[in-house]
């Protein structure tokens, strides 16, 4: 296992369109978190699972975003009717225990376009 | 709401020389702090953490200071490499906030061979 993954990297898409992004967390970690990361800022809370529950999400979640992990492994983040606004970089990170000393693991993201 | 921030948006320091970047926060609430380093294309990676109950924490070639009664945070770098040229961002956990952590702005360093 070499890390947390995300796919696509890069996804370019027009205003209007629906996307969706997946994530897989290190194997043996059953905490899973999407951020999203716009040009110069840090990293924000969007959303927190624990095993296949979604125990925590942040009010930057509109009603257009959706996260699902439905066998607690691997999770997917859907947009709907994009807006240029979500033109972002997001970020699947992993941890094995809640605040673990070593931080969350974060994979390389999928940075989001919408023209 | 209350958040944490970075003082310098750009860094630059010679080769082998010590780099000492900053940060603050407003939440007397935070417990947990961790400094990461993201490059260009990459997701943030993790160079250092410190708990509320400490003031001081060494890595190799890192430092974390917290000074608690002005909500600052400190990383310092000793002896700056090439590859350290990244942008550096603060996170702190508040006590009793779940699972969240909540960045800083970021500062970019700079090395100058």
């Amino acid at each position: 296992d070499t890390g947390v993954s995300q796919d696509p990297r890069h996804k370019i898409t027009k205003r209007g369109q629906n996307v969706t992004f997946r994530c897989d967390p290190i194997s043996e970690h059953n905490r899973l978190y999407w951020y999203r990361q716009t040009l110069g800022q840090g990293p924000e809370f969007l959303t927190y699972f624990q095993n296949e529950a979604q125990l925590e999400k942040s009010r930057l979640l509109s009603d257009r975003f959706s996260a699902e992990r439905p066998k607690g492994s691997f999770s997917t983040l859907e947009i709907q009717r994009t807006e240029q606004g979500d033109s972002a970089m997001y970020l699947c990170a992993s941890s094995l225990v809640e605040i673990p000393s070593y931080g969350y693991t974060f994979g390389s993201g999928t940075r989001l376009t919408v023209v | 709401g209350e958040s944490v921030g970075l003082h310098l948006p750009t860094l630059s320091v010679q080769e082998g020389d010590n780099s000492i970047i900053n940060c603050a926060y407003s939440n007397s609430a935070s417990d947990y702090f961790i400094w990461y380093k993201q490059e260009s294309g990459k997701g943030p990676q993790f160079i250092i953490d410190i708990r509320s109950n400490m003031d001081k924490r060494q890595g190799q070639r890192v430092t974390v200071l917290l000074n608690k009664t002005v909500k600052h945070l400190s990383l310092q770098i000793a002896a700056t490499q090439p590859g350290d040229s990244a942008v550096y961002f603060c996170a702190e956990n508040i006590n009793n906030a779940g699972n969240m952590l909540t960045f800083g702005g970021g500062t970019r360093l700079m090395v100058k061979p």
